[in-house]
């Protein structure tokens, strides 16, 4: 059973189109990460979300973390081709526990 | 980006065969970890070390051991490898416990067991 559960597990747009993935869970985090991995790389971190309702931008993307801290959402505005690429989130609790999502695989048509 | 290496980057053995990876940090992070990445399971942690000669188990550690005698290594073995270990293997650093602050990546290993 995942631990945390990320919807669409594909998806796959038009340059320019919008979009937003989620992360849910039943479990409460002590914060949530997202990653990006491309082909062949291991997960570069984005961003990390601690506060319960906190949004964070980077650049076209928006990072959201829900008030009770189980879920987040992350939505791309305007994606480009360079934004293709496996999203996954991962959150933690305890002091040295983190469990990852099966991701999101996002391809964007040109 | 984070000096981190890993080899080999490819293996294919057979069933039964001892395999070790390797990870190696040019950081000096504290902990370190091993992760499994399959299809329709995310990352899951397999061994991490919080120290030289100071390791735990993780989600999957049945069927790997693992050892860090220096600061800069992690080693992951396979005792007698099998089929179900497949996967791509990605070992991860940082400076203070998971979700307290970022990991960095290695590149993976790609390891095929016949």
């Amino acid at each position: 059973t995942q631990l945390l559960e990320q919807s669409p597990q594909f998806l796959s747009i038009q340059e320019g189109e919008n979009l937003t993935v989620y992360c849910n869970s039943s479990s409460v985090f002590s914060s949530l990460q997202w990653y990006r991995q491309e082909p062949g790389e291991g997960p570069v971190l984005l961003v990390t979300v601690v506060t319960g309702g906190e949004v964070k931008k980077l650049k076209r993307l928006t990072f959201q973390f829900g008030d009770a801290r189980k879920d987040s959402s992350l939505h791309i505005t305007a994606a480009q081709p360079g934004d293709t690429g496996l999203y996954l989130c991962a959150g933690a609790y305890n002091n040295n526990d983190m469990r990852f999502g099966a991701g999101t695989r996002l391809t964007v048509k040109p | 980006d984070a000096g981190i290496t890993q080899s080999p980057r490819h293996k294919v053995t057979e069933t039964g065969t001892p395999v070790t990876l390797r990870c190696h940090q040019t950081e000096n992070h504290r902990y370190m970890y091993w992760y499994r990445q399959d299809p329709g399971h995310g990352l899951r942690l397999i061994h991490y070390s919080y120290g030289v000669k100071d390791t735990d188990k993780g989600e999957v550690s049945d069927g790997y051991s693992v050892s860090r005698s220096k600061t800069e290594d992690f080693l992951l073995t396979l005792e007698s490898a099998t089929s179900s270990q497949t996967s791509v293997y990605f070992c991860a650093i940082s400076g203070r416990g998971r979700g307290q602050e970022t990991q960095y990546f290695g590149p993976g290993t790609r390891l095929l067991v016949l």
